[in-house]
C-alpha cells in the first residue's frame, strides 16, 4: 500500500538552530501534503496544507516565516523549524493524499525537543 | 507499539442506507478514539471521538461504538447523504501518539 515517509523520528536541537523535517510519498505522488503539530493527550493541530510548485497554506496563528514549508516536488515536503525555541518543541507529522478520494497517508512522526 | 487497522478501504453505499467502518487496535493501553473526515482537497476534520470509559457515542447521524475487550471501534452513519462522500480515517491514542487507520473512501451514490 502507499506509504508516507518522515524523517527523522526524532531530533534534539539547540535554541536557535533550525530543523528541517521531511516527509516523502514512497510509491505515489503527492500534490497536496499536510503537515500538523501535536501537543501531549491532544489530537492533531494542522499547521499548514503543502501544495506541489506552490506556497504553502498556513492555518490561523501559525507563522510562516518561522515554519518554512517546501513542497518541490511530487514526492517531497519539508518543514524547517527556523530559529527552534523551547516551546517548538512537540511532535510534528505529515500526511499524504495519492490522488482522487484516496486515502490520507500519514507519515511516522517526528518529535522534536528543543533545549 | 499500536498498531490500528481500518476496514474497508473503500465503501460504497445507496443514499439514506447506513455505513460502517470498523477498526481495531492492538494497545490496551489506548484509551481515546478520534474519527476524522477529510473531503478532497480540504484538511482532515474530526467529526466524533470516544474515551475508552464510554461504550457508544451518538452526534445526530454519526456514532461510535467502542468494545475494549475485543479492541475494536465503529463509526456508524445512518441515513447517508452525497455530502457524506469523503474519506474516513480512525486513530487510537497512546501516550503522546495518535496512531492512524489507512482511511476509508465512502462514496455515497444518490
Amino acid at each position: 500500500g502507499a506509504v508516507v515517509s518522515q524523517h527523522p523520528s526524532w531530533v534534539i536541537c539547540k535554541s536557535g538552530t533550525s530543523v528541517k523535517i521531511e516527509c516523502r510519498s514512497l510509491d505515489f505522488q503527492a500534490t497536496t501534503m499536510f503537515w500538523y503539530r501535536q501537543f501531549p493527550k491532544q489530537s492533531l493541530m494542522l499547521m499548514a496544507t503543502s501544495n506541489e510548485g506552490s506556497k504553502a497554506t498556513y492555518e490561523q496563528g501559525v507563522e510562516k516565516d518561522k515554519f518554512l514549508i517546501n513542497h518541490a516536488s511530487l514526492t517531497l515536503s519539508t518543514l524547517t523549524v527556523t530559529s527552534a525555541h523551547p516551546e517548538d518543541s512537540s511532535f510534528y507529522i505529515c500526511s499524504a493524499a495519492g490522488g482522487n478520494n484516496s486515502p490520507l497517508h500519514f507519515g511516522n512522526g517526528t518529535r522534536l525537543t528543543v533545549t | 507499539g499500536e498498531n490500528v487497522e481500518q476496514h474497508p478501504s473503500t465503501l460504497s453505499v445507496q443514499e439514506g442506507d447506513s455505513a460502517v467502518i470498523k477498526c481495531t487496535y492492538s494497545d490496551s493501553a489506548s484509551n481515546y478514539f478520534p474519527w476524522y473526515k477529510q473531503e478532497l482537497g480540504k484538511r482532515p476534520q474530526l467529526i466524533i471521538d470516544i474515551r475508552s470509559n464510554v461504550g457508544e457515542k451518538k452526534d445526530q447521524r454519526i456514532a461510535v461504538t467502542l468494545n475494549k475487550t475485543a479492541k475494536h471501534f465503529s463509526l456508524h452513519i445512518t441515513e447517508t447523504q452525497p455530502e457524506d462522500s469523503a474519506v474516513y480515517f480512525c486513530a487510537a491514542n497512546f501516550g503522546n501518539q495518535f496512531y492512524f487507520g489507512t482511511g476509508t473512501s465512502l462514496t455515497v451514490i444518490p
